[in-house]
């Protein structure tokens, strides 16, 4: 089991641009969870998704933020117009099921936005 | 909405000391509470975790109470090592759907 894998580890991308971040759960796995952590700080919920479905959205902007977690594939987390302000590690986790069980994190991927 | 308060944000002890860290929540449906430590540019990991139906846990060095009536619960980590040093997250989730809520997080640091 190769645990939950994101990709890219590291991206870089300039204002404006869009971002597209990739999260495969673990075997198993059909909860997904999206989470961003500031340099320094804590870990903020965005979204939690199954297969094909958002369950709770309510972390994520309104704007410019969007999650899929379809059929076939992995979790994306997709960032359009990125501004500087969007530079974070943003986290994945995957659960077997939703109720209070552990979450496995992926390494993360960092966005830094120039 | 939904809030988990963790305290101190930064913790310094001698190695060997105990180390506690507190957290509250303010949703009282929540019934799961994880703790998870990140050392640095890397992926938190779960250390422990206890349900609603348990005061206290204990594996080895690390222990965690929980007090529902208080919504408060806490990590303890005793004989501390330099290796224990990280950023520790408490984290509160209810069953409707596992929307986890972290706290803040504590850097520890444990001085050889």
């Amino acid at each position: 089991n190769a645990g939950v894998m994101q990709n890219p580890r590291h991206l870089v991308r300039r204002r404006g641009q869009e971002a597209r971040l990739r999260c495969s759960p673990m075997k198993g796995h059909s909860h997904v969870y999206w989470y961003r952590q500031l340099p320094e700080e804590g870990l903020k919920f965005m979204v939690y998704l199954q297969k094909e479905n958002i369950i709770d959205e309510s972390g994520m902007p309104k704007e410019r933020f969007s999650a899929e977690f379809p059929k076939e594939g992995p979790s994306i987390l997709r960032i359009q117009q990125v501004v500087r302000g969007d530079s974070a590690a943003y986290f994945c986790a995957s659960s077997p099921r939703g109720e209070n069980t552990e979450a496995f994190f992926g390494q993360g991927t960092r966005l830094t936005v120039v | 909405g939904e809030n988990v308060e963790q305290h101190p944000s930064t913790l310094s002890v001698q190695e060997g000391d105990s180390a506690v860290i507190k957290c509250t929540y303010s949703d009282s449906a929540s019934n799961y509470f994880p703790w998870y430590k990140q050392e640095l540019g890397k992926r938190p990991q779960l250390i422990i975790d206890i349900r609603s139906n348990v005061g206290e846990k204990k594996d080895q060095r690390i222990a965690v109470t929980l007090n529902k009536t208080a919504k408060h619960f806490s990590l303890h980590i005793t004989e501390t090592q330099p290796e224990d040093s990280a950023v520790y997250f408490c984290a509160a989730s209810n069953g409707g759907g596992f929307k986890t809520i972290f706290g803040a997080g504590t850097r520890l640091f444990v001085k050889a």
